[in-house]
């Protein structure tokens, strides 16, 4: 069965630091990654994804991440942090029924607290 | 705006009701996917429907149903209300039939039973 494991319930960041959110993964076959994030009474919001292709993923508000085969990790990072990042942060993965769209089974999520 | 609305925002409801909730896809989505978002449980994938069939089932009980009508939006029904019911219940959908399509999701529905 697939999975994906988010390893930190809380990350504190000061703003303007480097941040770093954890997601390893494990999978059969291929593996396609989503990071959403979830603001208070809010829904979900996609900020990228991995398919294929380079391992370094750009995605919204200037998010990135870095899809690492031999370690089955897709950590998020994001080169300098703002308070207004500080939400809930969710990795997941997505069933592949033999090449059509399946649902996403997601992480337990990682609160990102950056202050100022 | 991701374009998914749902509604109601909020509901209330006692033990043993019966509620549905109600979910627009984007435009010209054809994918429609319900997720149940509590504390303990986490986010789980309930049911997912495509052009109207139901595609996949997930952790979904037998006393929740669905279904997508032809104008694609969606109804998530949940009978006889139980305390351990009480969540946030996401719609999400999809354009296509890819891999390759992420999800957008709507607001939510918070249902409390009480």
């Amino acid at each position: 069965a697939q999975s994906v494991a988010q390893p930190e319930d809380q990350v504190n960041v000061a703003e303007g630091n480097p941040l770093t959110v954890k997601c390893t993964y494990s999978v059969s076959g291929n593996p396609y990654l989503f990071w959403y994030v979830q603001y208070p009474n809010r829904g979900l919001q996609f900020l990228l994804k991995y398919i294929t292709g380079d391992n370094l993923v750009k995605g919204s508000y200037g998010f990135e991440a870095e899809f690492n085969k031999s370690q089955t990790s897709f950590h998020l990072k994001k080169p300098s942090a703002l308070v207004s990042d500080s939400a809930l942060y969710f990795c997941a993965v997505r069933e592949n029924y033999g090449g059509s769209q399946g649902n996403l089974i997601f992480g337990k999520g990682t609160k990102l607290s950056v202050k100022p | 705006d991701s374009g998914v609305t749902q509604t109601p925002k909020h509901l209330i409801t006692a033990t043993g009701q019966r509620v549905t909730l109600r979910c627009s896809p984007r435009s010209g989505d054809l994918s429609v996917y319900w997720y149940q978002q509590s504390l303990d449980q986490g986010l789980q994938f309930l049911i997912q429907y495509y052009n109207g069939e139901e595609r996949a089932k997930g952790n979904i009980l037998e006393r929740f149903s669905a279904q997508q009508f032809p104008d694609l939006h969606s109804e998530l029904n949940l009978s006889s209300l139980e305390l351990g019911d009480s969540a946030l219940y996401f719609c999400a959908s999809s354009g296509g039939d890819s891999i390759h399509y992420e999800q957008y999701f709507g607001p939510g529905t918070r249902l409390t039973v009480t």
